[in-house]
């Protein structure tokens, strides 16, 4: 079943902040999110594998709720360089297939 | 410097006239995937490769076809290509086990006449 984000669409300018959410039914595994620009391929950001996990590195960052179902990530300060469709994928366990979110397409203005 | 590379970027086919995309990979990786990705839509994925063991989705047509001869390389066959096929077509590489992250290939943009 496919994960669901929000929001579906968001425009920022830059130095803004921004959360996307992605939500399951179930319990997951795993969740990992990816970034896409137009036209090229996803690029792997995290991945967050226990409940209640909070990683990051520069400014993105991501959360795992205690449940495994709900993941959230989180950009600050957002830059120019940030604008893209970001989606998230989740993992069953003992599976090697990712099933990606609805998508959240961002946009970052000067 | 490309690990997953695909080929061709671009590729025009006819309504019915079968067309091969590819995959190599220089990361060794045992997992390969193929997704479809049309616009503005998630990846989807077709079918995926454990090693030499093939992995159909439930929902992937039988127009599509898979070989994957060695590590490196892994072909998508498109038998009949319809209009509703015409999309991007990525190819992902992984490490088995270990929650790895999926490597992907700068895809092959299909379009039918």
């Amino acid at each position: 079943q496919q994960p669901v984000q929000s929001p579906q669409a968001v425009i920022l300018r830059e130095g803004e902040d921004a959360v996307i959410n992605c939500s399951s039914s179930k319990a997951l595994y795993s969740v990992h999110w990816y970034r896409q620009k137009h036209g090229e391929a996803p690029i792997f950001l995290m991945i967050l594998l226990k409940g209640g996990e909070q990683k990051g590195h520069d400014k993105i960052s991501a959360s795992f709720n205690e449940k495994k179902q709900q993941s959230s990530l989180y950009l600050t300060a957002s830059q120019l360089s940030y604008s893209g469709t970001y989606f998230c994928g989740t993992e069953d366990f003992g599976n090697e297939k990712l099933t990606f979110g609805t998508g959240t397409r961002l946009t970052i203005i000067p | 410097d490309a690990m997953v590379i695909q080929n061709p970027r671009y590729q025009v086919t006819q309504f019915g006239k079968p067309v091969t995309l590819s995959c190599s990979q220089t990361l060794n990786h045992n997992v390969m995937y193929w997704y479809q990705q049309k616009s503005s839509q998630a990846p989807k994925l077709l079918f995926h490769y454990y090693d030499k063991d093939f992995n159909n989705e439930a929902d992937t047509p039988d127009n599509f076809q898979s070989r994957r001869p060695n590590t490196s390389f892994c072909f998508l066959d498109i038998r009949s290509p319809g209009l509703g096929d015409a999309a991007m077509y990525l190819c992902a590489t992984r490490i088995g086990k270990g929650n790895q992250p999926q490597h992907f290939g700068d895809g092959t943009r299909l379009s039918i006449l």
